[in-house]
This record gives C-alpha cells, sequence and structure tokens, in this order.
C-alpha cells in the first residue's frame, strides 16, 4: 500500500515570495491533515479536512496560509507571502477514521521549507 | 483544552538495553487516547503505540510499552532491548472526544550507543 506521498522535499524562497506544498493521502483515508513542525518542537495542526470539507482552521494563519482540498483527495497548502518564522517542515498526515479516538495517522515524509 | 508535556532532555542509552521516556498529559475530557509516534531523522512520523483512556491494561507493542498511570495523568513509553535504529526523535500526543486531531508534546531525542 502506498503512503502520503508529499511534494516538493525541501524548498527555498526568500521572505514575500509565494510557495505551495502538495499532499496525496493514503487511497481511502477520508481524512487529512497539515501540520507544521518548527526545528525543536512538536508539530502543530494547522488545517484537518474531512473529505473535502474544512473541520478545524482554528491555527491558520489565514491572512497568509491557504489550504484546499478538491475532489476530497489530495490537498495542496500555500503560503503567500512568506515570513522568516514560516520556516518549518510542513506534515501532511491522513487517517481512516476522521472521527475516532483510534484512528491513526500516517504520515508524509513532509516538506522542508526555508524562508531567506 | 489539552496538554501534553515532555521536559526530559536528550536521552542516551546503551544497546540492548530498556529506557523510558517520559510524558505526562492534561485533559478536562474524561475520553482520550494516548499515542507515541518516532520520528527519525528522515522526517517521517511513524506510529508506536496507541492507548485509550478507559484501557484497563497497559498497551504493548513488540518492544514498545506504554505505562499508563491514569491519576498521575502520565503515559511513560518504555523501549526494551533498545537497537541502534531505536535513535531518533520521540513524540508523545493526544486526542480527545470524538476528533481524531493529534496535540504533540515537544519531543525527547533519544541517542542508542553501542
Amino acid at each position: 500500500e502506498a503512503g502520503v506521498a508529499q511534494s516538493p522535499r525541501y524548498k527555498i524562497i526568500e521572505k514575500r515570495q509565494s510557495v505551495a506544498f502538495w499532499c496525496n493521502p493514503i487511497s481511502g483515508h477520508a481524512t487529512l491533515y497539515w501540520y507544521q513542525q518548527i526545528l525543536g518542537q512538536g508539530p502543530k495542526l494547522l488545517i484537518q479536512f474531512q473529505n473535502n470539507g474544512v473541520v478545524d482552521d482554528s491555527q491558520l494563519p489565514k491572512d497568509r496560509f491557504s489550504a484546499e482540498r478538491l475532489k476530497g483527495v489530495d490537498s495542496t497548502l500555500k503560503i503567500q507571502p512568506a515570513k522568516l518564522e514560516d520556516s518549518a517542515v510542513y506534515l501532511c498526515a491522513s487517517s481512516f477514521l476522521g472521527t475516532s479516538l483510534t484512528g491513526e495517522l500516517f504520515f508524509g515524509e513532509g516538506s522542508r521549507l526555508t524562508v531567506l | 483544552a489539552q496538554k501534553i508535556t515532555q521536559t526530559q532532555p536528550g536521552m542516551f542509552v546503551q544497546e540492548k538495553e530498556a529506557v523510558t521516556l517520559d510524558c505526562t498529559y492534561d485533559t478536562s475530557d474524561p475520553s482520550y487516547g494516548l499515542f507515541w509516534y518516532k520520528q527519525p531523522s528522515s522526517g517521517e512520523m511513524i506510529f508506536l503505540i496507541y492507548q485509550g483512556s478507559y484501557d484497563q491494561q497497559n498497551a504493548t507493542e513488540g518492544r514498545y510499552s506504554l505505562n499508563f498511570q491514569k491519576a498521575r495523568k502520565s503515559a511513560n513509553l518504555v523501549i526494551s532491548a533498545s537497537q541502534l535504529g531505536d535513535s531518533a526523535m520521540y513524540f508523545c500526543a493526544m486526542t480527545t472526544g470524538a476528533n481524531s486531531k493529534l496535540t504533540f508534546g515537544k519531543g525527547i531525542t533519544l541517542s542508542v550507543r553501542p
């Protein structure tokens, strides 16, 4: 079974530029998550989708971050304009059971963003 | 709101020995789940073990076991017979209620010495 796919793995941009990350979850997984992991910290949830609807985006900086999950499958996370503090690894995860305590999350390898 | 606390500095263990990684949590929800994930240098988060708040017995998965002490609100991970490949960051995380959203601690670095 293929895992969660993310691209690009690495991206370097200058501040005020824009960047987009792509995620393809495990086939059949209805729930998709984007996490931000700053160096030395644990991942922080940015947004959670159930199929193509948003369940939780309370920690998404909506003035610069946007995310969509068209057709309830793959998803794109965009940052525009980027700031220095956006340097982090952006992790995508998916789960089959989005509303269960035992719904294990499967993570991709992440996209590492460096903003100069 | 839920909170996970991991305060240990970097941990070192000799190969083949056991090691305990500490985790405390806080939530007012009586229904919650506790998870441990491993993050090697490649960056991927790997699920290790799960413990539900109503589970009577401590969870075990191969060399991993979770020492669940509900009254103390602790969920320590025990790795038996450490291997060099166990060197990684380890994160404790939790969900509460019916939502599968994970809240993570800041993690612990484990280094296994040959």
